[in-house]
């Protein structure tokens, strides 16, 4: 099956800084690659996504960035405000409609 | 559309008691999830329902655990007896091909 894995546990940066978490995934027919933002005692709410036949996406500070070949995929976010302080989670899928198989999350720190 | 509805949010009872958590997924969404989460052991897949139709239940931890569609716009997760180690938070979440899961508020199940 799936297995993805995500990197770093814990990103701690200052406010203004850019932040960048990276996922690797092991099926080469995952097709579809949600982002998911979960704020304390929130639920994950997605962010972003991104298909196999794009190699970019963005959406204001927001990035993805997918790289079939190697098999990963990484979440840019620009200019860090202390709102985007949360828990981050990766996905890959084989489409919207298929069970994701998840990271184990990153949790970004914002310092004002 | 009011995105994905679960009742109760909140829950206390007794240990051995029956418990039942309600979901009515995205009108048009065709995929339905309910997972688990916690602490120690992060957001777990309980079940997942394609069309209605129960696909993978392997998630799901034991007898004690069950969960119905009965049509595509509701669905329940029961557990019967409760026990405290089921504490946890209990997201459902809905799905189609063009957009990947989006999550229910959650329920907040306190065994005692």
């Amino acid at each position: 099956g799936e297995n993805v894995e995500q990197h770093p546990s814990t990103l701690s940066v200052q406010e203004g800084d850019s932040a960048v978490i990276k996922c690797t995934y092991s099926d080469s027919a995952s097709n579809y690659f949600p982002w998911y933002k979960q704020e304390l005692g929130k639920r994950p709410q997605l962010i972003i996504d991104i298909r196999s036949n794009v190699g970019e996406k963005k959406d204001q500070r927001i990035a993805v960035t997918l790289n079939k070949t190697a098999k990963h995929f990484s979440l840019h976010i620009t200019e860090t405000q202390p709102e985007d302080s949360a828990v981050y989670f990766c996905a890959a899928s084989k489409g919207g409609s298929y069970i994701p198989t998840f990271g184990r999350g990153t949790s970004l720190i914002v310092h004002p | 559309d009011a995105g994905v509805i679960q009742s109760p949010r909140h829950e206390v009872t007794e240990m051995g008691q029956e418990v039942t958590l309600r979901c009515k997924p995205i009108s048009g969404h065709n995929s339905l999830f309910w997972y688990r989460q916690t602490m120690m052991r992060g957001l777990e897949l309980l079940i997942y329902f394609n069309n209605n139709v129960p696909i993978d239940d392997s998630g799901m931890p034991e007898d004690r655990f069950s969960a119905k569609m009965p049509n595509a716009s509701f669905s329940t997760l029961k557990i019967q007896p409760s026990e405290p180690r089921d504490s946890a938070v209990y997201f459902c979440a809905s799905s189609s091909e063009v957009r990947g899961l989006l999550f229910g508020p959650g329920t907040r199940l306190t065994v005692t």
